[in-house]
């Protein structure tokens, strides 16, 4: 069971937006921590997609957006494209664990 | 172009030990902080173990403490992760990880701007 909650899976057309949720508490997300993002190709390593709330990475397009609210964040993807199918995993870290570094359990996106 | 570079996986029986070793290219590991991240088959990744630039500080996350070791060689610029007492629930893919970390609003946040692509340890009889 992993710290950071996120939905399973979502889907969307190619051109849509889709948002990804991560619901953390009070001792993560909602102590003022910040959350970073990552997409998984199949079969390859993570890659770092957004950082510090809602920073990217160079390289990253402007298509991929997130935000942090409460205890929660989100990313949101505009213009879907074929290539973004993949899994989005949500990090952050808590304070109840030293403040080590904790994830979701990732969200697959399928672009229908 | 930053690169880490995981070997030493494989099948090893429960009790069973391996090392592991992390080649990092155009970036000194005496520089950054570094990190072992795995990935169990279908999960999200769970960080393990955590070594500062200077060595002086070392973490583990409670589900490997006491059986798991990390160390580096900053000659050959490598990171390594010594498994003890293996068991099933360890079976997973484990990536190293380049770690930046800052501080804001009076805490200190952490990412993972490098991984490696990774290393299958199967922990099975």
């Amino acid at each position: 069971q992993s710290v950071l909650t996120q939905p399973p899976s979502v889907s969307g057309a190619p051109g849509q937006r889709v948002t990804i949720s991560c619901t953390g508490s009070t001792s993560n997300i909602g102590a003022d921590y910040d959350v970073h993002w990552y997409r998984q190709l199949p079969g390859t390593a993570p890659q770092l997609l957004i950082y510090g709330n809602n920073n990217r990475p160079s390289g990253v397009p402007d298509r991929f957006s997130a935000s942090k609210s409460g205890s929660s964040a989100s990313l949101a993807i505009s213009g879907l494209q074929a290539e973004d199918e993949a899994d989005y995993y949500c990090q952050s870290s808590d304070s109840s664990l030293g403040g080590n570094v904790v994830f979701g359990g990732g969200t697959k996106l399928t672009v229908l | 172009e930053v690169q880490l570079v995981e070997s030493g996986g494989g099948l090893v029986r429960p009790g069973g030990s391996l090392r592991l070793s992390c080649a990092a290219s155009d970036f000194a590991l005496t520089t950054y902080h570094m990190n072992w991240v795995r990935q169990a088959p279908g999960k999200g990744p769970e960080w393990i173990s955590y070594i500062s630039s200077s060595g002086a500080t070392i973490i583990y996350a409670e589900s490997v403490k006491g059986r798991f070791t990390i160390t580096r060689d900053s000659a050959k610029n490598s990171l390594y992760l010594q498994m003890n007492s293996l068991r099933v629930e360890d079976t997973a893919v484990y990536y190293c990880a380049r770690e930046v970390g800052y501080d804001a609003n009076a805490n200190y946040h952490v990412y993972y701007d490098y991984w490696g692509r990774g290393t299958l340890v199967t922990v099975s009889s």
